[in-house]
């Protein structure tokens, strides 16, 4: 079936820094990738769509010079956190899209 | 290898009819069960199940977790053409860090 590969699964960073989450689709192309953050009660809010080869659409409320999206090949997406602060601290996950929606198995990001 | 699945893949029902969807898994560390409704933009949190036969319930929906089984059931009654989602059931695993497992989802068509 359909395999999301997302890493690392845990990073602690110094506040200041930038992180780089991969989403990587590891059996099929994925023509559109959803990068998500984990918010209390489980809800999960979308922070942005990307598309192979042009500019991420993000949500509106999300800052996308903060969150860098890119989505250079079919099977490969990038969320950069930059200049991360305490309050970037959360759970983020990535979905593709090829034959449906398959998941990643998230990344949690400390920032300290 | 730690795994969710779900099924039906997909289900066509007419408005009134009671659905039931399956999801199964196998994870190392299991901590919670929960299910989302994705419609548009990101899944819509439903229920967190983590004790076993205890039933969660909101308004038509219903679920609950066998431990036992490795499984949990999601049931809708007197389905509504608003019901009609992708339903996805995420596991998620604790130990060192934490990690989701989701499920391929099962897409409810639900006709007048």
């Amino acid at each position: 079936g359909a395999v999301v590969s997302q890493h690392p699964s845990r990073v602690i960073c110094k506040s200041g820094t930038s992180v780089k989450i991969e989403c990587r689709s590891l059996d099929f192309q994925a023509t559109t990738m959803f990068w998500y953050r984990q918010f209390p009660k489980q809800s999960l809010m979308l922070m942005a769509t990307s598309n192979e080869g042009s500019k991420a659409t993000y949500e509106q409320g999300v800052e996308k010079d903060k969150f860098l999206i890119n989505h250079a090949s079919l099977t490969l997406s990038t969320l950069t956190v930059t200049s991360a602060h305490p309050e970037d601290s959360s759970f983020y996950i990535c979905s593709a899209f090829g034959y449906g929606y398959t998941f990643g198995s998230g990344t949690r990001l400390t920032v300290v | 290898e730690d795994k969710v699945v779900q099924s039906p893949l997909s289900l066509v029902v007419h408005e009134g009819d009671t659905v039931t969807l399956n999801c199964s898994y196998e994870v190392t560390n299991f901590r919670s069960l929960l299910w989302y409704k994705q419609e548009k933009k990101a899944p819509t949190f439903l229920f967190m199940l983590t004790s076993s036969g205890i039933e969660k319930k909101s308004g038509r929906l219903s679920s609950i977790l066998d431990k036992k089984e490795l499984s949990s059931i999601l049931n809708i009654t007197a389905t509504q053409t608003g019901d009609s989602a992708i339903y996805l059931c995420a596991v998620e695993a604790g130990g060192h860090f934490n990690k989701f497992y989701f499920g391929s989802g099962t897409k409810l068509n639900v006709k007048p």
